[in-house]
């Protein structure tokens, strides 16, 4: 079975804080990916990878930015927290190809006071 | 810019009933349309995935269409039950091997016992 685990389930962060939240996918899959899910909004990806070292920006990349050292491995980073970055946030992996399915970890809720 | 709506927002039904949740895209050129369900809280679980040169996929009580000339897509669920209480997402792939999905809203789904 594939495994997606995210460092944390719940997150409290003060705002200006640097907040790093960290996904690690077990199924060797060179895609992977950073929502966020917001009441109203739905899921709108934040950034993707497509390899070691590669980004991608999704639709909403402002205010965050993203590392990927290791293949398996796939950090999100907001730089200065603010309230309006309060959500929760899904990291996916996937193989490389058109067809493939993503698989999602369990998301971490992050509160920005 | 792929859009996806699904339709109804919010549905509760009998258990034993069997019901369609409906989804919507604008964007005909999809490789692939995804199926997930998410728990209260929880991350997201692939259901099934439909590529773009098929009109269907099955798993279970679940099957899936594709209908790419008309923008459309059902999940059918047969004989309902309460563990099927969830909320109920699509997406598609419009951007190929490395892009993200595109998300509809959901439907929240209630089986009533």
């Amino acid at each position: 079975d594939v495994k997606v685990t995210q460092s944390s389930r719940y997150l409290v962060k003060r705002t200006g804080e640097k907040v790093f939240l960290e996904c690690v996918q077990d199924m060797d899959h060179e895609n992977m990916f950073w929502y966020r899910q917001d009441p109203g909004l739905g899921l709108r990806l934040i950034y993707f990878s497509y390899d070691v070292k590669m980004k991608e920006k999704g639709d909403i990349p402002e205010g965050y930015s993203v590392s990927r050292e290791k293949k398996e491995r796939f950090s999100l980073i907001l730089e200065s927290a603010s309230t309006n970055q309060t959500s929760m946030y899904l990291c996916a992996s996937s193989l490389r190809s058109s067809f493939a399915t993503q698989y999602f970890g369990p998301g971490t809720r992050l509160t920005v006071l | 810019k792929q859009e996806v709506t699904q339709i109804p927002a919010a549905l509760s039904v009998p258990e034993g009933e069997n019901l369609v949740l409906n989804c919507s895209f604008t964007d005909s050129a999809i490789y692939n349309l995804q199926w997930f369900r998410q728990d209260p809280g929880k991350g997201l679980t692939s259901l099934l995935l439909i590529q773009s040169s098929q009109r269907e996929q099955t798993s279970g009580r679940l099957n899936a269409s594709l209908d790419k000339s008309s923008g459309r897509s059902t999940l059918y669920i047969a004989a309902s039950q309460p563990g099927d209480s969830a909320t109920y997402l699509c997406a598609g792939n419009s951007g190929g091997g490395a892009d993200g999905l595109t998300f509809g809203k959901g439907t929240h789904l209630i089986i009533q016992p």
